[in-house]
């Protein structure tokens, strides 16, 4: 089956450094991919949506200046946690869609913990 | 308030016995319905996804089912083993331009020998 990536696994950083976060679709393009952060024992709350080419749309009360999402390829989204704090250490996942999103198969990346000192 | 509602929150059965968990939406208009199964610290894996016209799908020992009248689907887990204990998450998507999938809190589910 279709395959998303993500790097890294785990990142550790200081307060008030910045960390990217890697997304890529393996074997398919995707020109849609979406990121979002889990709470222990909560499920996935939805970031942003990433358009190949575009900027991407936020969900309310996310900060675009402090997640920055780019979509340069078909098969890479990267989300940057600028100026990083505490309280940003969460588990962030992608995914991507062989198609429209609402209709084609989803695939989630592994994800990638952050903790931030 | 959340327009995918899953229940129960969590539960614990034992190794062997079967289970099943509920998902109820209010998602209009309705495109499709998702099951995945998330372990601990890993991305979700898809186990079923339905459209409209579909009303039962399997995965192994994984039985979804779909009501698109009553806006319900259900997760049938057969004969469970220690390796189904996981969050189960139901997502459902609606005919919306901007793709927007709206995903259910999940059911912890935890298998004990």
């Amino acid at each position: 089956g279709a395959v998303v990536s993500q790097h890294p696994s785990r990142v550790i950083c200081k307060s008030g450094t910045s960390v990217k976060i890697e997304c890529r679709s393996l074997d398919f393009q995707a020109t849609t991919m979406f990121w979002y952060r889990q709470f222990p024992k909560q499920s996935l709350m939805l970031m942003a949506t990433s358009n190949e080419g575009s900027k991407a749309t936020y969900e309310q009360g996310v900060e675009k200046d402090k997640f920055l999402i780019n979509h340069a390829s078909l098969t890479l989204s990267t989300l940057t946690v600028t100026s990083a704090h505490p309280e940003d250490s969460s588990f962030y996942i992608c995914s991507a869609s062989d198609g429209r999103a609402n209709t084609g198969e989803l695939f989630f990346g592994e994800g990638s913990r952050l903790t931030v000192l | 308030k959340n327009q995918v509602e899953q229940s129960p929150q969590s539960l614990i059965i034992l190794e062997g016995k079967n289970c099943t968990l509920q998902c109820n939406y209010t998602v209009s208009p309705f495109s499709n319905l998702r099951w995945y199964k998330q372990d601990t610290g890993r991305g979700p894996v898809s186990l079923t996804i339905m459209t409209f016209s579909e009303n039962t799908k399997s995965n192994g020992r994984y039985t979804a089912t779909l009501d698109a009248d009553t806006k319900q689907s259900s997760l049938h887990i057969t004969a469970s083993q220690l390796s189904d204990s996981a969050s189960y998450i139901c997502v459902v998507s609606g005919w919306y331009n901007d793709y927007k999938l709206s995903f259910g809190a999940g059911t912890t589910v935890t298998v004990r020998a």
